[in-house]
């Protein structure tokens, strides 16, 4: 059993068009995460839930919009899709969000916008 | 200024060799120290964590962290193949788990 889990994998889109990346982790951890990995391959943090509550939010476009319907699921929806937007979405999760806490990574999503 | 730097090499060592990876980080209030292993297509996977000064050795690993001069290293002993991969630094502080990481080390083993 996948212990995080992304879906899709790999999503080729149009620019302009609306897309969403679904993620669930089934080891009944608090905290979940997206991540954003780049072609230079720079992972930077981009949102943290907390038992559904929002408790990071980076400097990302509002046409990123998390949603977390519970503590087990974390999906990301994508408006308006941009060039610049290609890169692989790591969905991630910890027991909890303070600092000391193991952060699990699923597979990645590799999104390519044409 | 990159608050967490690494080297991104190429660093090439012969197999059985000591891999010797380093990170620096800007922020002195950071608390726990990471480094995980990234394969080519494939996600991070954490290798050790140390949040107190000095060694932490586990099997072939060893991390060592000295937070008055800012840097965390990690030692790979008899370094394998299958050890080839890019190694990320990653730090955090504050209350929340915001891990900010380094732009990885690629590292290459050679038979």
């Amino acid at each position: 059993d996948t212990a995080v889990s992304q879906t899709p994998k790999y999503l080729v889109t149009q620019m302009g068009n609306d897309k969403s990346i679904k993620c669930e982790q089934n080891l009944g951890h608090d905290t979940m995460y997206w991540y954003k990995q780049d072609s230079k391959k720079f992972l930077k943090i981009m949102f943290s839930y907390n038992n559904k509550e929002l408790i990071i939010n980076e400097t990302v476009p509002n046409r990123f919009s998390p949603k977390s319907p519970d503590k087990a699921h974390l999906n990301l929806h994508i408006n308006s899709l941009e060039l610049g937007d290609s890169a692989v979405y790591f969905c991630a999760s910890s027991q909890e969000g303070t600092v000391r806490n193991t952060i699990y990574f699923g597979e990645g999503s590799w999104l390519t916008v044409v | 200024q990159k608050e967490v730097e690494q080297n991104s090499g190429p660093l090439s060592v012969p197999e059985g060799a000591i891999a010797s990876l380093n990170c620096t980080y800007s922020d002195r209030g950071s608390q726990s120290f990471f480094w995980y292993r990234q394969y080519s297509g494939k996600s991070p996977e954490l290798i050790m964590s140390i949040y107190s000064n000095g060694d932490k050795e586990d099997g072939r690993f060893t991390a060592q962290l000295n937070k008055a001069s800012q840097y965390v290293s990690l030692l790979i002993r008899d370094s394998q193949p299958s050890d080839s991969a890019t190694y990320l630094c990653a730090v955090a502080g504050g209350g929340y788990n915001k891990l900010i990481f380094g732009a990885g080390t690629r590292l290459a083993v050679h038979p």
